[in-house]
């Protein structure tokens, strides 16, 4: 079960960080990913990381507005957004990969944290 | 980045009727193991997607077998041999032979 902190409301230029915690258990060598979905539109991959190697990988488009960091010992998987805009307004889940081999995909999704920026 | 097409866009189907829906990726999704990797999604308003059949077949955890998948290289389907109202959402298939991973921009299917 992945768990992710609750809907946040932020200003266009700020920033905001998004947990997931695994609860019950450990990240182990699962990967954990970042999914957007605006407002009725589709699932867009941002990018992931293994915790407990700390490197994350990112889609270009993505590249210099999110960073992606997990805390191995508290199980715990970040997102933050930084420059925000109204068009990042969406929903972000964080999802875990199906294997512990290193594979990107997603798997077991958290339940979705929306994000709304607005003046 | 692979680019994944779905049709249809959309699907009206009567209960107990079987329905098909098609991805095609731009790029071949076949790894040098021998596998596939395309995953089928469906998602429930106000739910996360969940994963329904990943290497184009395999069947997740408590999927029913009405479910099924099908497909190689760039061609894939998904098939619902019996179609329920607890079928109706919008379904999304996936690549994840290369990073970004990508989604087709999915179905929606309505009983």
């Amino acid at each position: 079960q992945l768990v992710q902190s609750g809907a946040e409301v932020k200003k266009p230029g700020s920033s905001v960080k998004v947990s997931c915690k695994a609860s019950g258990g450990t990240f182990s060598t699962y990967v954990i990913s970042w999914v957007r979905q605006a407002p009725g539109q589709g699932l867009e991959w941002m990018g992931g990381i293994i915790p407990p190697f700390g490197r994350a990988n990112y889609a270009q488009r993505f590249q210099d507005t999110v960073t992606i960091t997990a805390d191995d010992s508290t199980s715990t998987a970040y997102l933050e957004l930084t420059s925000l805009r109204s068009e990042d307004t969406a929903v972000y889940y964080c999802a875990r990969s199906l294997s512990t081999n290193g594979w990107y995909d997603v798997v077991i999704w958290g339940q979705g944290t929306l994000v709304t920026v607005s003046s | 980045d692979i680019v994944m097409t779905q049709t249809p866009l959309s699907l009206s189907v009567t209960p107990g009727q079987p329905a098909s829906i098609s991805c095609k990726s731009n790029q071949s999704l076949l790894h040098s193991d021998g596998k596939s990797y395309l995953y089928w999604y469906l998602q429930k308003p106000g739910q996360p997607p969940h994963l329904l059949l990943y290497e184009v077949s395999s069947r997740f955890s408590g999927v029913p077998d009405k479910f099924s998948g099908s497909g190689s290289g760039t061609d894939f389907t998904l098939k619902i041999s019996r179609v329920e109202a607890e079928d109706a959402g919008v379904y999304y298939c996936m690549q994840s032979i290369q990073l970004p991973l990508t989604f087709g921009g999915g179905t929606k299917v309505e009983i």
